[in-house]
């Protein structure tokens, strides 16, 4: 099985700064690692799928890169409203599933 | 507009069953694959199950198999979650969510307690 270990836990930013959330798995993943951002209350926002394509409506403030075991997701101007939680996640192709790092919570400085 | 709407939710004893609904809207269902995810109170995002588009495969998390069992209606567009020997650990917001994670519910609570 594959885990995912996200970094740091807590991020403690001003708006406006530049966010940079690690992810690292355990073994190889090739390109299927995603982001999602999840706020208080609400269900999980995909914002990154295959590693660095934004989903539809994503803002080009965020922003993944990596390959193989190190990710990469970047939110270049922090805005008021990115101030939440956020899970990557490698979808496994065999058997089909899901399995989603711990999170790192974004929050205002 | 896309739209999931979980239901079924409740607070229910252990060694029970539960039975989550999950109905879709605003795109051609029977299309798509989806997903059960869940979230403990104040904790992460757990994958618990998939099901294919005809709803012939299925896969599930180690966690749940053969307590839990995913299935689907398409000429409904509902999609089903049934949850059966609960336990204290399986209270979560259970979430469904299409295919590559595009679009999820709002959640519904599943509290197991005596």
């Amino acid at each position: 099985e594959i885990v995912l270990t996200q970094s740091p836990t807590t991020l403690s930013l001003s708006p406006g700064e530049r966010a940079t959330l690690s992810c690292r798995t355990s073994q190889s993943v090739s390109s299927s690692l995603a982001w999602f951002q999840q706020k208080p209350g609400q269900a999980p926002r995909l914002l990154i799928y295959n590693t660095s394509n934004r989903a539809t409506g994503i803002p080009a403030r965020f922003s993944g890169s990596g390959s193989g075991t190190d990710f990469t997701l970047t939110i270049s101007s922090l805005e008021p409203e990115d101030f939440a939680v956020y899970y990557c996640q490698h979808r496994s192709s065999w058997p089909p599933s899901w399995t989603f790092g711990q999170g790192t919570k974004v929050e205002i400085k | 507009q896309v739209q999931l709407v979980e239901s079924g939710g409740g607070v229910v004893q252990p060694g029970t069953s539960l039975r989550l609904s999950c109905a879709a809207s605003g795109f051609t269902f029977s299309s798509f694959g989806f997903h059960w995810v869940r979230q403990p109170p104040g904790k992460g995002l757990q994958w618990v199950a998939l099901i294919s588009s005809d709803g012939n495969d299925k896969y599930y998390a180690d966690s749940v198999k053969g307590r839990f069992a995913t299935s689907r209606d398409n000429s409904k567009n509902t999609l089903y979650l049934q949850m059966s020997s609960l336990r204290p650990e399986d209270t979560a917001i259970y979430y469904c969510a299409r295919r590559i994670g595009d679009y999820w519910g709002q959640g519904t609570l599943v509290t197991v307690s005596s």
